[in-house]
């Protein structure tokens, strides 16, 4: 089992919609939780940072922590065109350690 | 503005020899990250760095070595021994992240992509 699972999509959804991306772990150590957001040929950038189980909202995106599930997901609302990107999870422990997860394709269709 | 550069963005290499790929950052950070990307996996680790002139392996460090001769700059050379280099490269950086409750972002460079003829 991978450390980080995250569905590889493609997602496509219509202009407006609620797009829901999740991720699952395995390793109890993880404490941070983070979503970037990777257009093509770019380096990711960081959307969302974590630290507790809960909700953090910052204008259309939501980012959710489920510590006792192991279980992360990022909302975002009123998608738009330019929302289309790859989107990462990541997450890391008390150390140096960042664990990815592959990625979840996402088009927002006009 | 602040930031990571990482340079070339494209760049080819023909097999048996060695290329450097530059990355320089100018927002402090301690920490300093090479990884590589290929098309379905997550970002793999090859070399970290927590401060200058020490250095650790990651995952995928056969092949690939680093320097860290100033707190700005970590160059990674891919070497001919690293079998399968076409990928994109990312350095990434991140404020030290010892102890609990320090923000611990990571932050990315646009990356270089990297094509053996």
């Amino acid at each position: 089992q991978k450390e980080v699972e995250q569905d590889p999509g493609p997602l496509s959804v219509p202009e407006g919609a609620i797009v829901s991306l999740n991720c699952t772990y395995s390793n109890s150590a993880f404490q941070y939780f983070m979503w970037y957001r990777q257009y093509s040929r770019k380096g990711p950038e960081l959307l969302m940072y974590t630290y507790s189980s809960g909700n953090k909202e910052d204008g259309r995106f939501t980012a959710q922590v489920d510590k006792s599930s192991k279980y992360i997901s990022l909302f975002i609302r009123d998608s738009q065109p330019s929302d289309s990107a790859t989107y990462l999870c990541a997450m890391r422990d008390y150390g140096q350690n960042f664990v990815f997860g592959p990625g979840t394709r996402l088009s927002v269709l006009p | 503005d602040g930031g990571i550069t990482q340079s070339p963005k494209y760049l080819f290499r023909k097999e048996g020899q060695n290329v450097t790929l530059s990355c320089e950052q100018n927002l402090n950070h301690d920490a300093m990250y090479w990884y590589r990307q290929d098309p379905g996996q997550g970002l793999r680790l090859i070399y970290y760095s927590q401060i200058v002139n020490d250095f650790q392996k990651g995952d995928i460090a056969e092949g690939y070595s680093v320097s860290r001769e100033k707190k700005e700059s970590f160059p990674l050379t891919v070497t001919s021994a690293q079998k399968n280099p076409t990928a994109f490269y990312l350095c990434a950086s991140a404020k030290e992240t010892s102890g609990r409750g320090n923000t611990g972002e990571l932050f990315f460079g646009e990356g270089s992509r990297l094509t053996v003829l």
